[in-house]
């Protein structure tokens, strides 16, 4: 089983949409929790960090649930912009270490 | 801004030859690390490093090694490349203990033919 399992996609959503991703880690002890975004042939950038109590910035709200041991990313009124592949991002073993789920692929159609 | 650079956008190499991967970054960061990100797979760690001359082996260190012998530079080594190491490799640096977010350098496509 990977550590991080996410929904490859593709999504495709008109402009406006809400579209909701989520994604599973199987380490229980795992502390920090995090989404990136990765445009098309370039690097994966910060998004935002996931926090127990949930979190929104924006037109983002991200969501944990340690029980479940999921984590949720809520986009609402989708831009065209908002084309990419969001990353669940889950640290491991080492404080220092990040796992990276497999990606999930969102194109937002006009 | 932070600024992580690695030295080539793209790289064609033939199996069995010595490459080298260079990064640097501007920050003063103590953290590096390399990954490789293959479609269906995500990114994998490689290697990483905390300090200078420092290094640990991530999930899939086989066929690589490192280096670190300044503080802003980090080196990823393949001893003989072989085709299955073709792969977008990816390095990214943290500030220290207690800071998660990893900031990316733009990626090196490597191909080995």
């Amino acid at each position: 089983r990977k550590e991080v399992e996410q929904d490859p996609g593709p999504f495709n959503v008109p402009e406006g949409a809400t579209v909701a991703f989520n994604c599973t880690y199987s380490n229980s002890a795992s502390q920090s929790f995090f989404w990136y975004r990765q445009d098309c042939r370039k690097e994966p950038k910060l998004l935002m960090s996931v926090y127990s109590s949930g979190n929104e910035d924006g037109r983002f709200t991200a969501q944990l649930n340690r029980a479940s041991q999921y984590i949720s990313l809520l986009i609402r009124d989708s831009k065209l912009s908002d084309s990419a592949t969001y990353l669940c991002v889950v640290n491991s073993g080492s404080a220092r270490q990040l796992t990276f789920g497999s990606g999930t692929q969102l194109t937002v159609l006009p | 801004d932070v600024k992580v650079t690695q030295s080539s956008r793209y790289l064609v190499k033939r199996t069995g030859e010595k490459v080298f991967l260079e990064c640097v970054q501007d920050m003063d960061h103590e953290n590096m690390f390399w990954y490789r990100q293959d479609p269906g797979l995500g990114l994998r760690l490689i290697y990483f490093s905390y300090d200078v001359k420092m290094k640990e082996k991530g999930d899939i260190p086989e066929g690589y090694s490192v280096s670190r012998e300044k503080k802003e530079r980090f080196s990823l080594i393949l001893e003989s490349a072989s085709t299955n190491q073709t792969s977008m490799y990816l390095c990214a640096s943290t500030r220290g203990q207690g800071s998660y977010e990893q900031y990316f350098g733009p990626g090196t496509r490597l191909t080995v033919t």
